[in-house]
């Protein structure tokens, strides 16, 4: 099976535009989560999505919002970027529980605002 | 509200000697402990889960309710475990981890 995708891989964005993010699951997973990593905070989960619902969320702004799609593809988009929003974005699918504990995560896309 | 604490952010041992990778954490209920590795230009990924009590690739790890601690430990390392690895816990059937700050570990030949 193809692992995780996730696109763009990297992208350069001026402070006060937004952006989207997407992934693309392994086949026949429906959970996809999202990951902020950053050197300061590490990595922090942001949301998690299941059959085209937002399931869990994290401690993130308003700013940050997702989806997810019938064919379990999901985008993040972040609106109004800051600075501080510069870091690598991960994403990872899973099968869902009880069936599996374990989440697959892509390469991650790195987002640079300046 | 959870936490989970690497005390470590580097480490280094030698070849053949035991390795121990410390985590320990806080939760309110009962949580499900991970350790998740990333090697060199790799994508991030499970090593071990506390439920499955397996050992992988010589690596193994308890969790101690008592102590609130899920130390990673291996008896004899490996140049090839090299790596960043990372402690995590969710809340029972979540699928959202919580992740500590990790340990760079290198293994000297």
């Amino acid at each position: 099976k193809a692992g995780v995708t996730q696109t763009p891989r990297y992208l350069i964005k001026t402070r006060g535009q937004q952006v989207t993010l997407s992934c693309s699951p392994i086949s026949g997973h429906r959970s996809v989560s999202w990951y902020q990593q950053t050197p300061g905070q590490g990595l922090q989960f942001l949301f998690e999505y299941f059959s085209e619902t937002q399931r869990n969320k994290g401690n993130f702004p308003g700013r940050f919002s997702g989806r997810q799609f019938s064919n379990s593809r999901s985008e993040m988009n972040v609106s109004t970027l800051e600075l501080g929003d510069s870091a690598l974005y991960l994403c990872a699918s899973s099968p869902d529980r009880p069936t599996s504990y374990e989440q697959y995560f892509g390469p991650g896309t790195r987002l640079t605002v300046t | 509200a959870q936490r989970v604490t690497q005390p470590e952010k580097l480490l280094s041992v030698f070849k053949g000697a035991p390795v121990e990778l410390k985590c320990n954490y806080s939760y309110s209920g009962s949580p499900e402990l991970f350790w998740y590795v990333q090697y060199s230009r790799q994508r991030l990924q499970l090593l071990l889960r506390h439920i499955s009590r397996e050992s992988i690739k010589g690596f193994t790890a308890d969790l101690n309710k008592g102590e609130t601690s899920f130390h990673l430990k291996k008896p004899f390392a490996q140049e090839e475990d090299s790596a960043m690895y990372y402690c995590a816990l969710s809340g029972t059937g979540a699928n959202n981890l919580f992740f500590g700050t990790g340990t760079r570990l290198t293994v000297i030949p």
